[in-house]
């Protein structure tokens, strides 16, 4: 079974610019997760979506990004314009819904996608 | 706030010492708590968790709710646990699918 996937692995911009990052979940999985790791930070939710909607989009830094999952399937995360702070690792995660009072399900997680903004 | 504290950056040790890595947790009522791993040009990777109570790769965690801490240990280092570690945590009050992580621990073991 395929794993989630990130595309690109990598992406060096210039600040000003745009920047499209996209995740595939693993079959099935209607949830789906944005993180990121700024260089020695803690990784930190962005969002999660729910099939196509935003559950809890908290963690987004500014209106500079846009998270869509049009039809439930593959994700979008778009900056623009880029800046020089948006540097660092974002990494897209997927799990299963779980019936009834369960909490948590395993979030898999993709390679990670390394942004780097010049 | 919620929030995980992971002290140490880099922890080096022998293979076949114990190996500890520690985990404090910040948090208002009963939080679930993770280990994830990253090693080297692979993903990142559920351990444990502390609701299945269960040793993978001879690592446990135990939840110490006293002392708000879920600190990963391992009695006999291999080289190949040299890693990224991450605890996390997640509960109703951070969205329970929403994941706290920690700044993570990049443990080194040598021959």
């Amino acid at each position: 079974e395929a794993g989630v996937t990130q595309f690109p692995s990598h992406s060096v911009i210039e600040k000003g610019q745009t920047v499209t990052l996209r995740c595939d979940p693993i079959s099935g999985h209607d949830n789906l997760y944005w993180y990121r790791r700024v260089m020695g930070k803690e990784i930190k939710f962005l969002l999660h979506f729910v099939k196509e909607s935003k559950q809890d989009e908290s963690g987004m830094p500014n209106n500079r990004f846009l998270a869509e999952r049009t039809g439930g399937t593959y994700s979008t995360l778009k900056v623009q314009p880029a800046e020089l702070e948006d540097s660092g690792v974002y990494f897209c995660a997927s799990s299963q819904t779980r019936g009834g009072y369960v909490p948590n399900t395993e979030a898999f997680f993709g390679q990670g996608t390394r942004l780097t903004v010049v | 706030a919620q929030r995980v504290t992971q002290p140490e950056k880099l922890l080096s040790v022998f293979k076949g010492a114990p190996v500890e890595l520690k985990c404090n947790y910040s948090y208002s009522g009963s939080p679930e708590l993770f280990w994830y791993v990253q090693y080297s040009r692979q993903r990142l990777q559920l351990l444990l968790r502390h609701v299945s109570r269960e040793s993978i790769k001879g690592f446990t965690a135990d939840l110490n709710k006293g002392e708000t801490s879920f600190h990963l240990k391992k009695p006999f280092a291999q080289e190949e646990d040299s890693a990224m570690y991450y605890c996390a945590l997640s509960g109703r009050n951070t969205g329970f699918q929403k994941l706290v992580f920690g700044t993570g621990t990049r443990l080194l073991v040598s021959p």
